[in-house]
């Protein structure tokens, strides 16, 4: 199975800050064929359901502020917020897509709060 | 607008059954695979199952396989998770999500349905 591991597990930033939570695969997602990482990243906020921030570990979803970036390759992924809102506040989730089966992976997830 | 509803859910004994719906709106629904999500009480996301555009394919994880049977109803643009032999483990907030398609990711969930089991 493919363990997506996620850190740190809580952060704290202060507001205009930076804040980056990391996430590593136990195996690579990046596939050869189309040269994609199959990595997202979504944010849920308290009694909410997630919400897709990013897709192919780098793009952005339709309407998510630019302040929201991805990063990463292969087995080592970034998500940076550059510069903290207060609404930013809520836990982070990546999630891996593994193609033989068809197989999707979430991260333990990271909260994120204002410091 | 696009949305999921989920219904169904219940408080059910252990060894029960259950069967969940999730209507679809805004959207083309036969264009698109669709997911099951849950999240135990104060946990994280967990996959549970995945039904392609057609109904023709369908994936478990290993902790639902066996149990939990996906499908759904292109002309009634609605996605089914059935439940049989629940547990305790089981508990959890289910959420139906939309497929991308493209990217494998999901970018549309519904507000999620709470099944308990206990006795």
């Amino acid at each position: 199975d493919i363990v997506m591991t996620q850190s740190p597990d809580s952060l704290a930033v202060s507001l205009g800050e930076r804040a980056t939570i990391n996430c590593k695969s136990s195996q690579s997602v990046l596939y050869s064929s189309n040269n994609k990482n199959y990595l997202a990243w979504y944010q849920q906020k308290p009694g909410q359901p997630p919400k897709l921030l990013i897709y192919w570990a780098s793009t952005r979803e339709s309407g998510v502020p630019d302040r929201f970036s991805g990063s990463g390759s292969g087995t080592d992924f970034t998500l940076t917020i550059s510069s903290l809102q207060a609404e930013d506040v809520a836990v982070y989730y990546c999630q891996q897509y593994y193609s033989t089966p068809p197989w999707y992976t979430f991260g333990q997830g990271t909260k994120l709060e204002i410091k | 607008e696009v949305q999921l509803v989920e219904s169904g859910g219940v408080v059910v004994q252990p060894g029960g059954s259950l069967r969940l719906s999730c209507a679809a709106s805004g959207f083309t629904f036969d264009d698109y695979a669709m997911h099951w999500v849950r999240q135990a009480p104060g946990k994280g996301l967990e996959w549970v199952s995945l039904i392609s555009w057609d109904g023709g394919s369908t994936y478990y994880a290993d902790s639902v396989k066996g149990r939990f049977t996906i499908s759904r109803d292109n002309s009634k643009n609605s996605l089914y998770l059935q439940m049989n032999s629940l547990r305790a483990e089981d508990t959890a907030l289910y959420y139906c999500a939309k497929d991308t398609s493209s990217s494998y990711s999901m970018d549309v969930w519904g507000k999620g349905t709470t099944v308990t089991v206990s006795s």
